[in-house]
């Protein structure tokens, strides 16, 4: 079983729709949770962070995590074309600072 | 603000070199780790420098060796380079080590290192 696990995708929907991104993890000791946005060719770009139960929203983002299901999501409201990426999840225990990633997911918003 | 700077940018080796990577990071942080991405994968954590020791190591070969200055930039030492070692090479800039708040780790542009 992979540690943190994505859909590869690609996910694909249409400019204004709700992109729904999904990952689940194996450690139980999982502490701090993370998405990353990564354009082709460029460096990952940390979006959100969450470490409580429940959603946290910033802008036209929502994550959320649900411990007990060892869950976390991210929701893109008003997709746009420019968040066409590939999006990482990321979680990390306490302590020391390995963040252990998903090999992404790929999501593509169609004008 | 600068970000967290990497430098260089690309580099091409051939099999059997040595190749030193450098990271300078975001200004009032302390810790940096270093991630190796392959095509395809999600960043593979390779190390991890804290107040200058080494904190965390990734399940890489003995090839691969770091160290964390007093000014906490760092390099990443790679030697007897394998093609296998081509990849985007990412540092990673966090305030903090332990616990939740200020353990945000923020990536520089990435090393882009080809082994012919």
């Amino acid at each position: 079983q992979k540690e943190v696990e994505q859909n590869s995708g690609p996910l694909s929907v249409p400019e204004g729709a709700i992109a729904s991104l999904n990952c689940t993890y194996s450690d139980r000791g999982s502490q701090s949770f993370f998405w990353y946005r990564q354009y082709s060719g460029k460096s990952p770009e940390l979006i959100m962070s969450i470490y409580s139960n429940g959603d946290k929203e910033d802008g036209r983002f929502t994550a959320q995590l649900n411990k007990a299901s060892q869950y976390v999501s991210l929701l893109i409201r008003d997709s746009q074309p420019s968040d066409s990426a590939t999006y990482l999840c990321a979680v990390k225990r306490g302590g020391y600072q390995k963040v252990t990633f998903g090999t992404g997911t790929k999501l593509q918003v169609i004008p | 603000d600068a970000g967290v700077t990497q430098s260089p940018t690309h580099l091409i080796k051939t099999r059997g070199q040595h190749v030193t990577l450098r990271c300078s990071p975001i200004s009032g942080h302390k810790s940096v780790s270093w991630y190796q991405q392959v095509l395809g994968q999600g960043p593979q954590f390779i190390f991890q420098y804290y107040e200058k020791e080494e904190r965390g190591r990734g399940n890489f070969p003995d090839r691969f060796s770091a160290r964390q200055f007093p000014n906490y930039s760092s390099e990443l030492n790679v030697n007897a380079l394998l093609l296998g070692d081509s990849a985007l090479y990412l540092c990673a800039s966090s305030f903090g080590n332990d616990g939740l708040i200020n353990t945000e780790a923020f990536f520089g542009q990435g090393t882009r290192l080809t082994v012919v």
